[in-house]
């Protein structure tokens, strides 16, 4: 059975830098073809995809955020880390980790975690 | 970046009903688009993907059809448990892109 889940802070202060941890089951980031990508919901709106990263340590950014985003692994511990830097109030909202199998499509979410920019 | 716009951006529909989203892609993706449905306060749970090959659980009412800029999402039959918000997503190039979302209510 194939899991994710996402965990963090749910308040971070403008400026600080977001850190999330997906932790997943079922599968191991070291087999070919998989990823596991990063995607976030604000308020009322649609997805917005962040970042992924591949079994072969590959990584991928949104133009928007590049150059604040941040995604590494830890395969051992089958952990996906996301690191958001300098965040403002329009980063508030659900982060979602997912599997990216290896025929290239998400196939797996995990439950979603709510962040708060607040002072 | 490959804009995906998906219509209509909502609508309103009877158990028993067929129903359709299109989803349009701003350049040629192939056939790497997936469909996800989002119930409110829920994960995306993934439908479709590779354009109409189906994920596992997935009811044989959905299906999905279309190649490189236009694509479909069909509901057949429809059901009270499939109201949500279904959103189309390519994976073709990155980023990665979604389109805004088609909300279904039952009538």
């Amino acid at each position: 059975q194939i899991t994710l889940k996402e965990s963090g802070p749910t308040l971070v202060k403008p400026t600080q830098t977001l850190t999330l941890t997906c932790t997943f089951s079922g599968f191991s980031l070291s087999a070919d073809g998989l990823g596991v990508a990063w995607i976030r919901q604000t308020p009322g709106k649609a997805l917005e995809w962040l970042a992924v990263i591949f079994w072969d340590d590959d990584r991928r950014y949104s133009n928007s955020l590049k150059g604040r985003l941040f995604v590494t692994k830890d395969t051992s511990n089958s952990r996906v880390v996301l690191a958001l830097t300098d965040v403002d109030t329009v980063d508030a909202g659900t982060y979602f980790c997912a599997r990216r199998s290896s025929t290239g499509e998400i196939d797996y979410w995990g439950q979603g975690t709510p962040v708060t920019v607040s002072s | 970046d490959v804009q995906m716009a998906q219509s209509p951006s909502s609508l309103s529909a009877s158990v028993g009903d067929r129903i359709s989203i299109t989803c349009r892609a701003s350049q040629d993706i192939r056939s790497f688009l997936a469909w996800f449905q989002q119930k409110p306060g829920r994960a995306p749970k993934s439908l479709i993907y590779g354009a109409s090959n189906f994920q596992s659980g997935v009811p044989s009412r959905f299906s999905g059809s279309g190649s490189r800029t236009e694509f479909t999402l069909t509901i057949n039959s429809l059901q009270p448990e499939d109201f949500g918000t279904y959103y189309c997503q390519q994976y073709d190039s990155f980023p990665w892109t979604f389109g805004q979302g088609t909300r279904v209510e039952i009538k």
